[in-house]
C-alpha cells in the first residue's frame, strides 16, 4: 500500500541551526501539507502546497519556515534558524484531491519527524 | 472559517463497554469530517470520513460516526471497547474545496481491563 515517508525520524539540533525535514508524498497525490504537534498538545496546521506554490499557511508559518518541492517526489520543510519552541513532531501529509470532491479528500500522514532543539 | 471542538480531553472505559468520543464543528461551507487515531509514537491513521454521502459512517476496527447537521456534531462511537483501542483520537474538519484541514485538540481514550 502506498504511504507517505518522512526523514529523519528524529533530529537533534542546536538553537539557531537550520533544519530540513524531508517527505516523500504518495506519488499520485497533488496536495501536500505540513503539520506540527508539540508534545502533549494538538496537531497544528502549518502550510498547504499545491501546483508548486503555497496555497494556505497558518500564523505559525512565519519567515523562518519555507517549503519546497525540489523534484517530482520530495517535499521539504526548512526551518532557517531553529528556536527552542520549534521542538515538536512534524507530520507531512498528502491528499489526492480536495475535501468534498470525488476523490475523498482524506489526508495520508507520514510517521512524523521528531525535532529536538537544544 | 472552520473550527472543531472535542468535548472531552480524556475518556476512560472498561473493556467490552461502549465508547463515545464527542466532536462538534463549525464550518462556513459543506464540511468534510474525519476521525484519525494516533497510537503512542505512531503517525496518524484515518478511522473514517464523512463527505456528504450517508450520515452514518462506518470505519475501521468497528468504529462509526454520525453526522448531525442540526447539532453540528460528528461523534465517534464503538459498541465494545478493546484494549488495543487505547490511543489519541482526533476529529478533523475540512471545508469542501478548501486547502486547510483543522484538527481538534484530541481525546485520549483509556481502556481498563
Amino acid at each position: 500500500e502506498p504511504e507517505v515517508t518522512q526523514t529523519p525520524s528524529h533530529q537533534v539540533t542546536q538553537m539557531g541551526q537550520e533544519v530540513i525535514l524531508r517527505c516523500v508524498p504518495i506519488s499520485n497525490h497533488l496536495y501536500f501539507y505540513w503539520y506540527r504537534q508539540i508534545l502533549g498538545q494538538k496537531v497544528e496546521f502549518l502550510v498547504s502546497f499545491y501546483n508548486n506554490e503555497i496555497s494556505e499557511k497558518s500564523e505559525i508559518f512565519d519567515d523562518q519556515f519555507s517549503v519546497e518541492r525540489p523534484d517530482g517526489s520530495n517535499f521539504t520543510l526548512k526551518i532557517r534558524s531553529t528556536k527552542l519552541e520549534d521542538s515538536a513532531m512534524y507530520f507531512c501529509a498528502s491528499r489526492v484531491g480536495l475535501a468534498g470532491g470525488p476523490l475523498g479528500g482524506e489526508l495520508f500522514f507520514g510517521e512524523g519527524s521528531r525535532l529536538t532543539v537544544l | 472559517a472552520q473550527s472543531v471542538t472535542q468535548l472531552d480531553s480524556h475518556v476512560s472505559v472498561s473493556e467490552g463497554t461502549p465508547v463515545l468520543l464527542r466532536c462538534n464543528y463549525s464550518s462556513s461551507y459543506s464540511p468534510s469530517l474525519f476521525w484519525y487515531v494516533q497510537h503512542p509514537n505512531k503517525g496518524l491513521q484515518l478511522l473514517l470520513k464523512y463527505t456528504s454521502a450517508a450520515t452514518l459512517v462506518k470505519g475501521i476496527n468497528g468504529f462509526e460516526a454520525e453526522f448531525k447537521k442540526s447539532e453540528t456534531s460528528f461523534h465517534l462511537t464503538k459498541p465494545s471497547a478493546h484494549m488495543s483501542d487505547a490511543a489519541e483520537y482526533f476529529c478533523v474538519v475540512s471545508d469542501a474545496g478548501g486547502f486547510k484541514t483543522i484538527f481538534g485538540a484530541g481525546t485520549r481514550l483509556f481502556v481498563k481491563a
